[in-house]
């Protein structure tokens, strides 16, 4: 089972590059997520999208954009990257319904901006 | 705002000893709760929940959690500890309206030495 996949595993970039990071899903569900985690801090959502179509911000958006063309889908983007930016960020999703559904993540992607 | 508090980032113990590992919750509304564990630079695994019913809730690895609804607390336990058992704790909340968007708290770090 795959599961969340989330593409790169590992990235450097630059201050001010731009760069998409990937995250698909197999398991049919319509809710996916966006965190980042920082050491110390726990995991903090970026954005989250309840279906195709539709997102919305979560705590930390700032810098940051998504979309959700597909169901399977969720990609995050980077732009004009800086050095606060670095951090692990964490794909994630859930099927619809009760909220004690089981929340599923994938690997993670860790980010170093130079 | 839903919170999560965890007590000491940093927990040591001896193999074999007791594992304890504090969470509290605000809330005004009935919570789900969940830990999550982080080996080093993997993603995150369910341990346990809890949503409704049954207070002790046993999960993998030999952990249980009991929520107590007085105390507002999920705190986590295992009788014996394994020298596998070294990893990064993380307890969550949700709340149903939610979009079981989880709110993390900032981590436990468990060491376990012989």
């Amino acid at each position: 089972n795959a599961g969340v996949t989330q593409t790169p595993k590992f990235r450097i970039l630059k201050i001010g590059q731009s760069m998409t990071l990937q995250c698909t899903q197999d398991m049919n569900h319509n809710y996916m997520y966006w965190y980042r985690q920082d050491p110390g801090m726990g995991l903090k959502l970026i954005y989250y999208s309840v279906g195709a179509g539709i997102t919305d911000k979560g705590e930390v958006p700032n810098g940051y954009n998504v979309s959700r063309s597909t169901t399977e889908d969720f990609p995050l983007r980077l732009e004009l990257a800086a050095p606060s930016q670095t951090s692990v960020y964490f794909c994630a999703s859930s099927q619809q319904g009760v909220a004690g559904n089981t929340i599923y993540f994938g690997e993670g992607s860790w980010l170093t901006v130079v | 705002a839903q919170s999560v508090t965890q007590l000491g980032s940093h927990v040591s113990v001896s193999e074999g000893a007791l594992v304890l590992l504090r969470c509290n919750y605000s809330s005004s509304v009935p919570p789900y709760l969940f830990w999550y564990v982080q080996y080093p630079n993997q993603g995150l695994q369910l341990l346990l929940k809890y949503t409704t019913g049954a207070t002790l809730v046993k999960g993998i690895n030999g952990f249980e959690a009991e929520f107590k609804k007085s105390e507002t607390s999920f705190h986590l336990t295992k009788p014996s500890a394994h020298m596998s058992d070294a990893a990064e704790y993380f307890c969550a909340v949700t709340y149903t309206g939610t979009a079981s968007k989880l709110t993390f708290g900032t981590g436990t770090r468990l060491q376990v030495t012989l």
